[in-house]
């Protein structure tokens, strides 16, 4: 399978705890963007990455999160003290900058529960 | 502010007939708008897109049809079947700007055999 994977596919934490998810692109795509989404809502962009530069970050990602894209290939995002209202999908995408329209292939998501 | 936004939370369709999904936008630089599908547990599937500069693009069973003067675009599915039953995101961005795709809240399309 060449699509987006995300690991975990689900993690439970307890409020406070830190909790990181990774996402792998598909393999020749050089875009990686992280997504939030929660219940009734459609995705929320988060943060994205061109190679391994960081070029944009949303006002939804507060200092308790940190994204890392470091050899512009896998990416990981970090949540420090986890708070209940973290709880939610969280997706990656990734696309391959170029001739056209940037078309983003999402992953499966990893949903976070924090008790 | 929502810059995208899919008035209809549900829609329900007998099989074989037209589903169209509909989305408004308030953004005039949006550029390219795209419809993603999404079935329960997973991630969206991109279905189909479509730049501004055209009004209509069709593959297979799935048009998109886009107003710019109305700020406007539908997903037409024809025949509609059972399987495409999942929530249907609409989504948009700027291209050369912010890369960011900003979405709809989505539709649950449900069709009926």
């Amino acid at each position: 399978d060449t699509g987006v994977s995300q690991n975990p596919r689900h993690k439970i934490t307890k409020r406070g705890q830190n909790v990181t998810f990774r996402c792998d692109p598909i393999s020749e795509h050089n875009r990686l963007y992280w997504y939030r989404q929660t219940l009734g809502q459609g995705p929320e962009f988060l943060t994205y990455f061109q190679n391994e530069a960081q070029l944009e970050k949303s006002r939804l990602l507060s200092d308790r999160f940190s994204a890392e894209r470091p050899k512009g290939s896998f990416s990981t995002l970090e949540i420090q003290r986890t708070e209940q209202g973290d709880s939610a999908m969280y997706l990656c995408a990734s696309s391959l900058a170029g001739a056209g329209i940037d078309t983003q292939y999402f992953g499966p998501g990893t949903r976070l529960t924090v008790l | 502010d929502q810059q995208v936004k899919q008035n209809s939370p549900s829609l329900s369709v007998q099989e074989g007939r037209i589903s169209i999904l509909n989305c408004d936008y308030t953004n005039s630089m949006f550029d390219y708008f795209l419809w993603y599908k999404k079935y329960p547990a997973e991630g969206p599937t991109f279905l189909i897109s479509i730049s501004s500069i055209k009004d209509k693009n069709e593959d297979g069973r799935f048009t998109v049809f886009l107003n710019k003067s109305a700020k406007h675009l539908s997903l037409h599915i024809v025949p509609s079947q059972p399987g495409d039953s999942a929530v249907y995101f609409c989504a948009a961005l700027t291209q050369g700007g912010s890369e960011k795709l900003v979405f709809g809240k989505g539709t649950k399309l449900t069709v009926n055999p």
